[in-house]
C-alpha cells in the first residue's frame, strides 16, 4: 500500500536559518507530490507541487522541494526562515486509486524562535 | 475564484447528540468533494469522498456519514455523537486533477 512518511515531527530552527523538511512516499507508478502549510486553528493550504516537468519546484514564499525519484523524495527546503513560517507542515502524494484522492503524511512543526 | 466554506466553524456538543456540518463549494462545477479528520496532534484521516451528486464513498467504517444532496454541498453528519469523533474537520474540493483545495475547517468537541 502507498505511503508517506515525514522523519521528523517537529523541526526548530532560528530565525534565518535554513530548514530542510523530509518527505518520502512508496509508490510503485508515477506520482504527484505536493506540500501543504497548515497554520493553528485554519485549513490546510497548498504551498507547491510537483505534476511533471521540472524536479525543482518553488513556491511564491521562498520554499522549494526537489523530487527525486530514485530516492522516493520530496524534501522542502527553505534557505532562510522567518517567524511567520512557524506552521505544521505535510506532504502528500497522489493515491493510486484514482479518484483524485491523495495520501498524506503525519505532518511536521515547523518552530522558527527568534 | 472558487471558494470554499464550512460552517460552523466551532462546535461543542453532548455525547449522544446529532451532528451536521456543511461544506459549500462556489466557482466551479462538479467538482470533487472530501471529508478528512484531523485528530488533535497527528495527521489527516479521509472520512469520505464524492465525484458526483448523490455518490459518496467511505473510506473507513465510523459512526458518520455524508450526503451531497447538490453539486457544490457536501454534508457529514451523525445521529448519535461519540467523544472520540471529536477532531478538526475539514472539507476540500478538487478539479479534474489530484490538487485539492481547503476550508477552513470545524472545530467538534464532543463533551
Amino acid at each position: 500500500a502507498q505511503s508517506v512518511t515525514q522523519l521528523d515531527s517537529q523541526v526548530p530552527v532560528f530565525e534565518e536559518a535554513p530548514v530542510e523538511l523530509r518527505c518520502n512516499y512508496s509508490s510503485s507508478v508515477s506520482v504527484y507530490l505536493f506540500w501543504y502549510v497548515q497554520y493553528p486553528n485554519q485549513g490546510l493550504q497548498l504551498l507547491l507541487k510537483y505534476l511533471s516537468g521540472s524536479t525543482l519546484v518553488e513556491s511564491i514564499n521562498g520554499f522549494e522541494a526537489e523530487f527525486n525519484k530514485s530516492q522516493t523524495s520530496f524534501h522542502l527546503r527553505k534557505p532562510s526562515v522567518h517567524i511567520s513560517d512557524t506552521a505544521e507542515y505535510f506532504c502528500a502524494v497522489s493515491d493510486e486509486g484514482g479518484y483524485n484522492k491523495l495520501i498524506f503524511g503525519a505532518g511536521t512543526r515547523l518552530a522558527v524562535h527568534p | 475564484s472558487q471558494t470554499i466554506h464550512q460552517w460552523p466553524a466551532t462546535l461543542v456538543q453532548p455525547v449522544g447528540s446529532p451532528l451536521s456540518l456543511e461544506c459549500t463549494v462556489e466557482g466551479t462545477s462538479n467538482p470533487n468533494l472530501y471529508w478528512y479528520r484531523q485528530a488533535a496532534g497527528r495527521g489527516l484521516q479521509l472520512l469520505f469522498y464524492s465525484v458526483g451528486i448523490g455518490q459518496i464513498s467511505s473510506e473507513v467504517p465510523q459512526n458518520l456519514s455524508a450526503s451531497r444532496p447538490q453539486d457544490r454541498q457536501f454534508i457529514l453528519s451523525s445521529k448519535k455523537l461519540l467523544l472520540s469523533d471529536s477532531g478538526f474537520y475539514l472539507c476540500a474540493w478538487s478539479p479534474d486533477s489530484y490538487e485539492q483545495y481547503f476550508g477552513p475547517g470545524t472545530r467538534l468537541t464532543v463533551t
